[in-house]
């Protein structure tokens, strides 16, 4: 167990609907990404919250947003979900920005 | 200027033999070098980072070699074993600059260990 966690580890849903991510941080973690992965891309950096606010955004689509909320645990929304959203979302955290940080076991998103 | 080049994309090593990935970077700002180690089902685990202010770092049967003047940096394993196969991917990140530690990541090896 890494100390992150994340919910739900699979999710299955339609095109055009919407879900929620979510990931509680190690204890005393302060910074949280969430990157998502697939076969094709890799490994891709989404978005970055350091102590509740946003820090850094990567390639991340107008129909995905994120929050972290007082308690540091995050959120990843994914609207008007299309087939090509199925894939791994992983979420990190650290203790500051920058330097190594520790995954999650992430949520498997299949969009059918 | 972000990307960060990995290769092979897959590797097949005898038991006890060594496994080199290698990696390349673009931007010079890079200033951090990790490397993580996923399992099917799990999320990435960091295995071993450095900085550019040293040529090698080891860790028991991993050992990052790196030369900033050619931009590229390289992971070994030693007397690999079939424990070790996994996906590895290397990454860099400009830890204190105003990407706020966003790791670029390359593609990723699959490494095979036969025993």
């Amino acid at each position: 167990d890494s100390g992150v966690t994340q919910t739900p580890k699979h999710l299955i849903t339609a095109t055009g609907q919407r879900v929620t991510l979510r990931c509680s941080p190690r204890s005393g973690d302060l910074s949280v990404y969430w990157y998502q992965q697939s076969l094709d891309q890799g490994l891709q950096f989404l978005i970055q919250y350091y102590n509740g606010e946003e820090r850094a955004k990567g390639n991340i689509l107008e129909r995905f947003s994120a929050q972290q909320f007082p308690d540091l645990h995050s959120e990843l929304n994914l609207s008007s979900l299309e087939l090509g959203d199925s894939a791994l979302y992983f979420c990190a955290s650290s203790v500051r920005t920058g330097g190594g940080y520790t995954f999650g076991s992430g949520t498997r998103l299949t969009v059918v | 200027q972000q990307q960060v080049k990995q290769s092979p994309q897959s590797l097949i090593v005898q038991k006890g033999g060594i496994s080199i990935i290698n990696c390349a970077y673009e931007n010079t700002a890079f200033d951090y070098f990790p490397w993580y180690q996923q399992f099917p089902g799990k999320g990435p685990a960091l295995l071993i980072a450095i900085r550019p202010d040293v040529s090698e770092k080891k860790e028991g049967r991993f050992t990052i070699s790196f030369n900033k003047s050619a931009k590229q940096f390289s992971l070994h394993i030693m007397d690999s074993q079939p424990g070790d196969s996994a996906t590895y991917f290397c990454a860099a990140t400009n830890a204190g600059g105003t990407s706020y530690g966003k790791l670029t990541f390359g593609q990723g090896t699959i490494l095979t260990v036969h025993p």
